[in-house]
């Protein structure tokens, strides 16, 4: 069973740092895409970042560039989101994401889900 | 950045009745390279993680009810709920995935009537 658990999330003032983690399992782990995607309270979804299978391509929103680092460790399975400078608009639910599909297939999308992770940025 | 916009921002419709959800693209999502056009369908419940229900605009994901269905090509695209359940009741997000940043639509919230 294809398993992602976020971690890292919580209570954190203006202009802070937080590193988010996805431990994963039940899946090749080097074989994916991963993505951060978050919601804010009350809004809809907004996709973060992603991250090729060898990290060697990632991709962020515009909002994020600059502040916002995601990486990952094949070896440990597990994918984060390095995040600073934070600002009251970065409050939301984080969630890791792994694509549909592994590598070779073209057009994969993000298909499973974690349960997310709360991260309040407040003064 | 391609901008998709979502029509309605929210529906009510009776229990066994169709839903119908549009989405729209600011540039076409049809990549040349497989001829596939690059949406995707998720469907949100309070409480839960976001679940995909359709990608390349037409296929179903595994496990999900062939009363869902999408449709579409280039820059207009469609879901459809052919006989709405009450399991159904959530918020339906499309999403582009044929560049980066890849980009959700704003959101339809579905309730019973």
């Amino acid at each position: 069973e294809v398993q992602l658990v976020e971690s890292g999330g919580g209570l954190v003032q203006p202009g802070g740092s937080l590193r988010l983690s996805c431990a994963t399992s039940g899946f090749t782990f080097s074989s994916y895409w991963m993505s951060w995607v978050r919601q804010a309270p009350g809004k809809g979804l907004e996709w973060v970042a992603n991250i090729k299978q060898d990290g060697s391509e990632k991709y962020y929103v515009d909002s994020v560039k600059g502040r916002f680092t995601i990486s990952r460790d094949n070896a440990e399975k597990s994918l984060f989101l390095q995040m600073n400078s934070l600002r009251v608009e970065d409050t939301a639910v984080y969630y890791c994401a792994k694509d549909v599909f592994s590598v070779g297939v073209v057009g994969t999308t993000i298909g499973t889900w974690g349960q997310g992770t709360l991260v309040s940025v407040s003064s | 950045d391609i901008v998709m916009t979502q029509s309605p921002d929210s529906l009510a419709v009776s229990l066994g009745e169709r839903a119908t959800i549009n989405c729209k693209s600011s540039q076409s999502l049809l990549s040349s390279s497989n001829n596939k056009n690059y949406l995707a369908w998720y469907q949100h419940k309070p409480g839960q993680p976001p679940k995909l229900l359709i990608y390349w605009t037409s296929t179903r994901e595994s496990g999900v009810p062939d009363r869902f269905s999408g449709s579409g090509s280039g820059t207009d695209f469609t879901l459809t709920i052919s006989s709405l359940q009450a399991e159904d009741v959530a918020a339906y997000y499309c999403l582009q995935h044929y560049s980066a940043p890849e980009t959700f639509g704003p959101g339809t919230k579905v309730d019973i009537k």
